[in-house]
Formats: C-alpha cells, structure tokens, sequence
C-alpha cells in the first residue's frame, strides 16, 4: 500500500538519551518534512529535504538532525533528549518542495521524555 | 510575524451546516490549504485554494479572499465522522507552509 510509514508508533525515552525516528515512503516523492504537533499549536517544521542528498532548517530545528540518503527515507535524530521535546511528530511528503504540492503525512510518532 | 487564526472549537449538529473561518496576516500568499486530522491521527487534505472565489468537493466547500485575507471551510449536511480537527495553512512568499493551530468541530446527534 503506497503511502508513508513511521516508526515507532510511540516511546517514552529518558532524558539525555539519543533516540531516532524513522520515516518511510514509497511515493517517490522527492520532498520530505518532519513536524512536531503540540497541543494549542499548529504544525511546526523541524527540518526538510526538496531532493535526496539536501535537507534544511525548519522553524525550530534545534535539538534536532535529519538526514537524506536516498528519496524513501528520512530519519530525524534527538542527539540528546529534552522533556520538551515531548511531542507527536509528523512526517510527510509531497512530490516537490516549494510549498504548492500537497503534502501527505505519515501516522506519526508519540514521543515523551521523561 | 506570520500568523494564522482561527477558533479553537466549534460545536454542530448533524444534518446542519457549519462554517469555519480563517484569517491570515503572512509575507506574501502562494495559496491556502484545508487539511482535517481525526484525533489520533494524521492530517489529510481536502482543498486548496489559490485564487479567490468558492471551490466545492461533495459536501465541503472552501472560499478565499485574498485582499480580506481571510478564507472559510464550509461543511454541508454535518455527519458525525465529520467530528475532527480542521488545519488552515498559508504558503507565504518564500513557498514555506504556515500553519494554523486548527478549529476542533464537535458534531452533537
């Protein structure tokens, strides 16, 4: 089934600790995102990729890497976890950067810090 | 700044029609997104708008305003599946995505 697939579903993880998350599609789109949703705020952009092989800064990147080897993966990295990076995060996916594409979304990932 | 608002809850009854506006004060417009996300779940689309007027798709209808800056996301003969959270997102100058907190709709029987 096309689509995007995340994982974990969900992790409670302590505090300090190195944790990634992996993101999974199969659309061959060539543009990839990663949000964190938190209650009362709207989606928030942590980091992007328009094409396999580049990525870049979101509105609040720090605390967080991502990496872009190939067009189906992009994984994003917690070096070190904070409890506020306690979130649900969202990966998705639209068939080119710049803004106008639709993007599709991952189920996301629960994540607490403890 | 870039900001986006809309309320943050609304309640329905089914079988009626609900309106759900958005106001947006961004660098520039490049179009407007609807997105619905059930609780627990991901964001999916439902429209987009880039020039003014209404567009309709089955019981879902979405107008914007550009010199208003202001669009709404009408829903016609309310079910309760339509019972979920409603994102509104600007593309601004730059092409990146801004998004509004969203407006949960609650549909009572």
């Amino acid at each position: 089934i096309a689509g995007i697939t995340q994982a974990p579903t969900s992790q409670i993880l302590a505090a300090g600790r190195r944790m990634t998350l992996r993101c999974t599609q199969d659309m061959r789109h060539n543009a990839m995102y990663w949000y964190r949703q938190d209650l009362g705020l709207g989606l928030r952009l942590i980091h992007y990729s328009n094409t396999a092989g580049t990525t870049g800064k979101g509105e609040v990147p720090d605390g967080y890497s991502v990496s872009r080897a190939n067009t189906d993966d992009f994984p994003l990295t917690l070096a070190s976890a904070v409890p506020s990076q306690t979130s649900v995060y969202f990966c998705a996916s639209s068939p080119s950067g710049g803004g106008t594409d639709t993007q599709y979304f991952g189920p996301g990932t629960r994540l607490t810090v403890l | 700044g870039q900001n986006i608002d809309q309320p943050t809850e609304m309640t329905a009854t089914e079988g009626a029609i609900v309106q759900i506006n958005c106001t947006y004060q961004t660098s520039g417009f490049n179009g407007l997104f609807w997105y619905q996300q059930h609780a627990g779940e991901a964001p999916t689309f439902l429209s987009y708008n880039v020039l003014d007027g209404l567009e309709e798709k089955g019981r879902f209808s979405s107008f914007l305003s550009r010199s208003k800056g202001y669009s709404y996301l009408l829903l016609k003969e309310l079910q309760m599946k339509d019972s979920a959270s409603y994102l509104c997102a600007v593309i601004d100058s730059n092409y990146q995505l801004i998004w509004g907190a969203g407006t949960k709709l609650i549909i009572k029987p």
